[in-house]
């Protein structure tokens, strides 16, 4: 079974410039997750969604960070203007369903240097 | 979200047991208790997860205290690939149900 999908691996870019990283779940995942996670820390969440809804996005600074996704499989995650402290991690993850019992599984994760 | 609190790092040897203990005295009945680890330069990967009674799986053994107000994963026989952060989360039933990670135990294991 084919896991988590996330592109690019890798990106450097300079401050005040923009980014998009790409998330393709497990087959048949209904939940969505996009976390953040900075050297040293713990994983952070970003947005939860379900199908194409968004569960939870209340640490999502949304004055430069946006998600979507689209048909309720891929997702996109934005980030415009980055500042240096979005220097991070972002891990896509996917379950088939929220609930407790539900296994979370992750992506290898998109690493951003914002320089 | 209720909180756990692990050491920040322990040590073992190759091919003894470890016993990684998690403390959460504010868990709820109905939490679950998820450990995930992560390996170097990877994402989390899901571990073990129990409510009240003690769980056996290929990766781990993990034992509840009756009063739930602490947890313990077991791994049988560490090897070098157990070389990880390990995190121990309680996720609730009702809400959105997310993983909130904390710091997690870096365990290092000696060859």
């Amino acid at each position: 079974e084919a896991g988590v999908a996330q592109s690019p691996r890798y990106k450097i870019i300079e401050k005040r410039q923009s980014v998009a990283f790409w998330c393709n779940p497990i087959s048949g995942h209904a939940t969505l997750y996009w976390y953040q996670q900075i050297l040293g820390q713990g994983p952070k969440l970003l947005i939860q969604f379900q199908n194409n809804g968004v569960v939870d996005d209340s640490q999502l600074p949304k004055d430069r960070f946006s998600a979507e996704r689209l048909k309720g499989v891929d997702s996109t995650l934005k980030i415009q203007p980055a500042k240096l402290e979005d220097s991070a991690v972002y891990l896509c993850a996917s379950s088939l369903a929220g609930g407790p019992g539900n296994t979370i599984y992750f992506g290898e994760g998109s690493w951003l240097t914002v320089v | 979200d209720a909180k756990t609190t692990q050491p920040n790092s322990m040590e073992s040897n190759e091919e003894e047991p470890v016993h990684l203990p998690c403390n959460h005295s504010t868990i709820s009945g109905t939490d679950y208790i998820h450990w995930y680890r992560q390996l170097p330069s990877q994402g989390p990967e899901y571990v073990i997860h129990g409510l009240t009674s003690n769980v056996n799986n290929r990766m781990a053994s993990l034992a509840i205290a009756e009063d739930r107000k602490s947890s313990t994963l077991i791994l049988h026989r560490a090897t070098l690939r157990d070389a990880a952060v390990y995190y121990c989360i309680l996720r609730a039933l009702q809400g959105a149900q997310k993983l909130v990670f904390g710091q997690g135990t870096r365990l290092t294991i000696n060859p």
